[in-house]
This record gives structure tokens, C-alpha cells and sequence, in this order.
């Protein structure tokens, strides 16, 4: 089973360029979710999908916007990439929210920004 | 603020031997709490989740307590093995739909 499915693995971005991380998860979760991970520091929310069809944002959203193309995919798009975006990005899903449910992660984007 | 605090950052033990890894917290209102391992350069793994009436969970040789009252988790690793080698993640989170506050981690290293 592939679970939730990230792409690129790794990207190297100059100051100003935009991308998109591409996010697909094959278990029917209703709800994903974009995390950054910083050295020192917890994983941070950057947006959230409840549901398909909607899209919220969460502790970090600056800088970034989603899109949930469907049930399967919520991507993540830098517009004009920074160096304080240089981190670990995750895309996570659950099957309806998180109250009791157990979070599933994808194996994470490795994203620097020089 | 709600904030997981884990002790300790960082831990070498042999293979073999027991730990126990800790997580305070300040979260408000309390829904549930998880254990998460991440092997390096990998997604985090769900290892265990508790919620409020729930004061210990076991998932093979990992066994995680909850104190409420105290608002302490503790995770114990038993018969710890190389592949063991890892951070291990508390997560709280609060009564809600978003709001999840994970832990800094403590890196497990398990030494031959």
C-alpha cells in the first residue's frame, strides 16, 4: 500500500522561483494536511483540508497556498520562494479530522531555498 | 500557550536495555495524546494514541502511559533493538478540529 505519496523528494529553489509540492493519498481520508519541519522545533500546521472542497489555513500559512484537487491530492504551492522556507514539508491525512484519528505521513519533501 | 515539552532531547543506550522516554504538557482542552516514531530522513509512524480515560497503551515492545491529572506521558521501550534507533514524537492535541501541537522529539540511539 502506498499510503500518502509526496513528490519531489528533494528540490532546490533560488529566491523568487515558485513550485508546487504534489501530495496523494490512496487510503479514501477525508481530511490532509501540509506540516513544515524545522531543526529545534515541532512539526508546524501550514493548511489543512477538512474535507474535499475545502481548505484552511493553520499555525504558518504565509508565504503558501493549497489547493485539494480532489479527495486524493492536496498540493502546496510557494508563489515566491524565500530562504526562511528552506525545511522539511510533510502531507499528512486522516480519515475525518483529528479526534481519535490516527494521522498518516508521507515520507517528506526536502525543500531548499537559496 | 499550549506547548509538549519531552525529556530528554537526546539518549544512547545499549541494545538490549530498557528506556523511557518523557512528555509534559499544557494543552487545553485535552482530546488525546500520541506517540510518533520517525526514522531519519523518514515520515513520522504512529506508535500509540490515548485519550483522557486511557492510561496506558501497548503497541509490541512500546508501552505509553497517560497522567491526566498530572498531564505526563511516558513512553518505555523494552528490550530495545538497533532498529529502535529514532526520535520519538509526543503529540497533544487539544479539543478541536486543528489544533495539534507536537513535541521538539528525543533521538534514541541504540547502540550494539
Amino acid at each position: 500500500n502506498a499510503g500518502v505519496t509526496q513528490t519531489p523528494k528533494f528540490q532546490v529553489l533560488k529566491t523568487g522561483q515558485s513550485m508546487t509540492l504534489q501530495c496523494a493519498q490512496d487510503m479514501n481520508h477525508n481530511s490532509m494536511y501540509w506540516y513544515r519541519q524545522d531543526p529545534g522545533m515541532g512539526l508546524r500546521l501550514i493548511y489543512y483540508s477538512a474535507s474535499e472542497g475545502t481548505t484552511d489555513k493553520g499555525e504558518v500559512p504565509n508565504g503558501y497556498n493549497v489547493s485539494r484537487l480532489n479527495k486524493r491530492e492536496f498540493s502546496l504551492r510557494l508563489e515566491s520562494a524565500a530562504p526562511s522556507q528552506t525545511s522539511v514539508y510533510f502531507c499528512a491525512s486522516s480519515p475525518a479530522g483529528l479526534a481519535g484519528n490516527t494521522i498518516y505521513f508521507g515520507e517528506g519533501s526536502w525543500l531548499t531555498v537559496v | 500557550k499550549n506547548q509538549v515539552e519531552q525529556s530528554p532531547q537526546s539518549l544512547i543506550i545499549l541494545e538490549g536495555k530498557n528506556c523511557t522516554l518523557q512528555c509534559n504538557y499544557t494543552v487545553s482542552p485535552f482530546s488525546n495524546l500520541r506517540w510518533y516514531k520517525q526514522d531519519t530522513g523518514r515520515g513520522p509512524v504512529s506508535l500509540t494514541i490515548m485519550t483522557f480515560s486511557e492510561n496506558t497503551k501497548s503497541n509490541g515492545r512500546y508501552t505509553a502511559t497517560l497522567d491526566a491529572d498530572t498531564k505526563q506521558s511516558s513512553l518505555h521501550i523494552t528490550a530495545s533493538q538497533l532498529s529502535d534507533s529514532a526520535s520519538y514524537i509526543c503529540v497533544v492535541s487539544a479539543s478541536g478540529y486543528s489544533t495539534l501541537t507536537f513535541g521538539k522529539g528525543t533521538m534514541l540511539l541504540v547502540s550494539p
